[in-house]
């Protein structure tokens, strides 16, 4: 059964920085890419960020290119976001999603979550 | 930039068929975008029911299927239940590893 379980979300001031991970089971984690999307409170989906499993190509959105960086540790089957220069637009809940197939990079099966909040 | 748009609500009865569309603010959606859909209720994680203009995700009922309709990519759900009562997003590839969701739809059962 696939398990995704995303931890590292909580409380960081303005400018501050925050790692989440994800940790995968029940799947060849290598082979698939891996997807983080977030979620602000009251508002809808917002694709962040994607992984590629068999070459490690990375793409983000537009909206933390630069300050957002997706990696990703086949030995510990465990994806990361390492977010830096949080502002409060950054607030919500970030998911990470598994592609369906291999090659595909779009999220398709999904953790529950971890808030991060940026406050002072 | 390009927005993806999806109906703000929709409505439909029990028991009826209900179409949610996703397009582009310029453009036309083609099988090139790789439509996508989620069901999502409140504080609960979202759940793939389409991916790639039509393949249904697993465990997926056939009472939900994906096409493109005309310049949009759509989401049919026929037999509509209560509990189809959710909101729904696409996705769709911009091209260059991006993907962008739209605003979603809130699907009201009544």
């Amino acid at each position: 059964e696939v398990q995704l379980l995303e931890s590292g979300g909580g409380l960081v001031q303005p400018g501050g920085s925050l790692r989440l991970s994800c940790a995968a089971s029940g799947f060849i984690f290598s082979s698939y890419a891996m997807s983080w999307v977030r979620q602000a409170p009251g508002k809808g989906l917002e694709w962040v960020s994607v992984i590629r499993g068999s070459t490690g190509s990375t793409y983000y959105a537009d909206s933390v290119k630069g300050r957002f960086t997706i990696s990703r540790d086949n030995s510990k089957n465990t994806l990361y976001l390492q977010m830096n220069s949080l502002t409060a637009e950054d607030t919500a809940i970030y998911y990470c999603a598994k592609s369906p197939i291999v090659g595909a990079t779009v999220p398709d099966y999904w953790g529950q979550g971890t808030l991060v909040s940026v406050s002072s | 930039q390009t927005v993806v748009t999806q109906e703000p609500s929709f409505s439909v009865s029990p028991g009826g068929t209900v179409t949610l569309t996703c397009g582009l603010s310029s453009g036309s959606v083609s099988t090139s975008h790789y439509p996508s859909w989620y069901q999502q209720t409140p504080g609960q994680a979202p759940r793939t029911l389409i991916y790639s203009t039509n393949t249904r995700s697993s465990g997926v009922p056939d009472r939900f299927s994906g096409s493109i309709l005309g310049n949009k990519a759509a989401l049919t759900i026929t037999g509509a239940q209560a509990d189809d009562e959710s909101d729904y997003y696409c996705v769709l590839y911009m091209g260059s590893g991006v993907w962008v969701f739209g605003g979603g739809t809130k699907l009201t059962v009544l």
